[in-house]
């Protein structure tokens, strides 16, 4: 069984830029959760979706996006891009309410 | 919101030995998990455990839910367990997994 999966693995944009992440969920998998890791602030909760609703969301600011598709590959977006932003971004799936989450490799993202 | 603390921050221990990491949260939770996350930045899921006892090998790990914390302890360490061990939890009809610091390890030869 595939795990989860995303793209790109490195990337590097400009201040002032946009960026759109994806992750692929395990097959069969309804939820998929977004995490930003920074050495400063640790792992940080950005949104979760769940049959392409979300259902929850972190306390960040509205640059920050995401949105999931009809089979549950879900993508995340943000505009406007600054320096701060820079950070790996993991996505976890996992099955139904209060199961094991499962995260892919990131998605290592510079803004310079 | 919920707090989740880990100690010790740093750990630094000679191949063969033991050690025990701890995870306390400060509310009741239904779901902890253990990862490991390796010199790539991928976690790697060592436990799903909200409560009771697990064993994988060289590792276990024992959640006390009543008294909101969890260890893990890694016996025999090798090399390969080096980098940082997170702790997770999510709070009933939250949908969010909150993390702790993390230990970081360093187990030399």
């Amino acid at each position: 069984k595939a795990g989860v999966t995303q793209t790109p693995r490195y990337l590097i944009k400009t201040r002032g830029q946009q960026v759109t992440l994806s992750c692929s969920p395990i097959s069969g998998h309804r939820s998929v959760s977004w995490y930003q890791q920074t050495p400063g602030q640790g792992l940080q909760f950005l949104f979760e979706y769940f049959s392409e609703t979300q259902r929850n969301k972190g306390n960040f600011p509205g640059r920050f996006s995401g949105r999931q598709f009809s089979n549950s590959r879900s993508e995340m977006n943000v505009s406007t891009l600054e320096l701060g932003d820079s950070a790996l971004y993991l996505c976890a799936s996992s099955g139904q309410v209060n199961t094991e989450a499962f995260f892919g490799q990131g998605t290592r993202l510079t803004v310079v | 919101g919920i707090q989740v603390e880990q100690s010790p921050p740093d750990l630094i221990l000679q191949e063969g030995a033991n050690s025990t990491l701890r995870c306390n949260f400060s509310d009741s939770v239904n779901n902890l998990q253990w990862f490991h996350q390796n010199p790539w930045g991928q976690l790697i899921n060592l436990f799903y455990i909200p409560s009771g006892t697990k064993q994988n090998g060289r590792l276990s790990a024992t959640t006390v839910a009543t008294e909101r914390y969890s260890l893990l302890y890694i016996s025999s360490s090798q090399t390969t367990d080096s980098g940082v061990y997170f702790c997770a939890v999510e709070v009933a009809g939250f949908q969010k997994l909150v993390f702790g610091t993390g230990t970081r390890l360093l187990v030399s030869p």
